[in-house]
């Protein structure tokens, strides 16, 4: 099984639309997670991390299951600018960051 | 505030050729540094890390290494290239394992 894993996509949604991407992650000892957001031929920045009770920025809502080892990014009111591949991270144990292989968004107008 | 500077943006090299890619960190100290390399439509792949100077952790065998002359520069090397080697190239900082990094502009290499 796959450290971290993302369903690929491409997920094609409306403008306005509400969509949500899902993580899951093996090692169970795992203490950190984010989100990144990596446009097409450019850097993965770093879109929130993730908080045992949730948490949200804006029109965007991160959320974490430790039981099933899972995490959540909720995007509302998708805009064309939200398009772009989102990362999931998570730090297992005590080694570097360890990135999913991302989910491709595209916002359609 | 903290900056990574990582260069060339682009680079072509024949196979064979040797390869040096840099990257700096300002404005903090001690800060772990790493190397990732991202394929056409793949994720990304640790390649380095690096907790201190001249401390090198090496995540998968290949014909690339890197360096840590001093405390914020971090050096990615080859001595011969492969076609194979070609891809996205990413250095990235942060001040613990547990925290977020922070990503260089990213070094293209095509290697022909």
């Amino acid at each position: 099984r796959k450290e971290v894993e993302q369903d690929p996509g491409p997920f094609n949604v409306p403008e306005g639309a509400t969509v949500a991407f899902n993580c899951t992650y093996s090692n169970s000892a795992s203490q950190s997670f984010f989100w990144y957001r990596q446009d097409c031929r450019k850097e993965p920045k770093l879109l929130m991390s993730v908080y045992s009770s949730g948490n949200e920025d804006g029109r965007f809502t991160a959320q974490l299951n430790r039981a099933s080892q899972y995490i959540s990014l909720l995007i509302r009111d998708s805009k064309l600018s939200d398009s772009a591949t989102y990362l999931c991270v998570v730090n297992v144990g005590n080694t570097p960051l360890v990135f999913g292989k991302g989910t491709r968004l595209s916002v359609i107008a | 505030s903290q900056t990574i500077h990582q260069w060339p943006a682009t680079l072509v090299q024949p196979v064979g050729s040797p390869l040096s890619l840099e990257c700096t960190v300002e404005g903090t100290s001690n800060p772990n540094l790493y190397w990732y390399r991202q394929a056409a439509g793949r994720g990304l792949q640790l390649l380095f890390y690096s907790v201190g100077i001249g401390q090198i952790s090496s995540e998968v065998p290949q014909n690339l290494s890197a360096s840590r002359p001093q405390d914020r520069q971090f050096i990615l090397s080859s001595k011969k290239l492969l076609l194979s080697d070609s891809g996205f190239y990413l250095c990235a900082w942060n001040t613990g394992v547990y925290t977020e990094a922070f990503f260089g502009q990213g070094t293209r290499l095509t290697v022909v």
